[in-house]
């Protein structure tokens, strides 16, 4: 059973676009993360939930909306893509007990690669 | 700021030992580590906090010293299945989240 998971893998648009990004965790986790890795491979926190509540909104473009139906689940949704959107975006959840310090492990789902052409 | 791994990358020969480093400007509260193979998502290794005992995930182990924001991780006799790019992910006391590090690319060669 796939602990985390994303769709889809590889995601390819043109400039301008909107396009979403699921993830779904079935580890019974609290809180959901979006990460960001660039071309450098520099791995960067956008947003992370806790039940449903946002937690952490990172300095991100208003263009990038977070959206949790319920705690299993945090999509993404980008609207009107630029070139520097390119990247691959993973999902991750934990155990973490909302504003409580990060002492958990967090799972990582495989990653959605975005190429913005 | 994001806290920076040294080195950048090292080759190895199986069954030789390595050190990672991960330094930060901040006062940390937790240090985690996690790997990355290519084209696959990070695994977490193992996490060091605050006051806590140094850690160990197989024959991989790992320090934390709070008084100088760093934190070191130990290969020992490296394994083929060592090679990957090893983050640090730091914590300071009252952010919930982590920010990783530059990343470290180690190559373990037979």
């Amino acid at each position: 059973d796939t602990a985390v998971s994303q769709t889809p893998k590889y995601l390819v648009t043109q400039m301008g676009n909107d396009k979403s990004i699921k993830c779904e965790q079935n580890l019974g986790h609290d809180t959901m993360y979006w990460y960001k890795q660039d071309s450098k491979k520099f791995l960067k926190i956008m947003f992370s939930y806790n039940n449903k509540e946002l937690i952490i909104n990172e300095t991100v473009p208003n263009r990038f909306s977070p959206k949790s139906p319920d705690k299993a689940h945090l999509n993404l949704h980008i609207n009107s893509l630029e070139l520097g959107d390119s990247a691959v975006y993973f999902c991750a959840s934990s155990q973490q007990p909302g504003l409580a310090a990060i002492s958990y492990e967090q799972y990582f789902g495989p990653g959605t690669r975005l190429t913005v052409t | 700021q994001q806290p920076v791994q040294s080195p950048q990358a090292v080759i190895l020969r199986e069954g030789e030992d390595a050190v990672i480093n991960c330094s930060s400007s901040k006062a940390l509260y937790s240090v985690h580590w996690y790997r990355q193979k290519h084209g696959e998502a990070p695994v977490f290794l193992m996490i060091l906090l605050k006051g806590g005992e140094q850690m160990r995930h197989e024959k991989i182990s790992a320090s934390f010293n709070e008084k100088k924001q760093q934190s070191s991780l130990y290969l020992t006799a490296s394994q083929l299945s060592y090679s990957g790019t090893y983050f640090c992910g730091t914590e300071r006391s009252g952010f919930q989240k982590l920010v990783f590090g530059t990343g470290t690319r180690l190559l373990v060669s037979p």
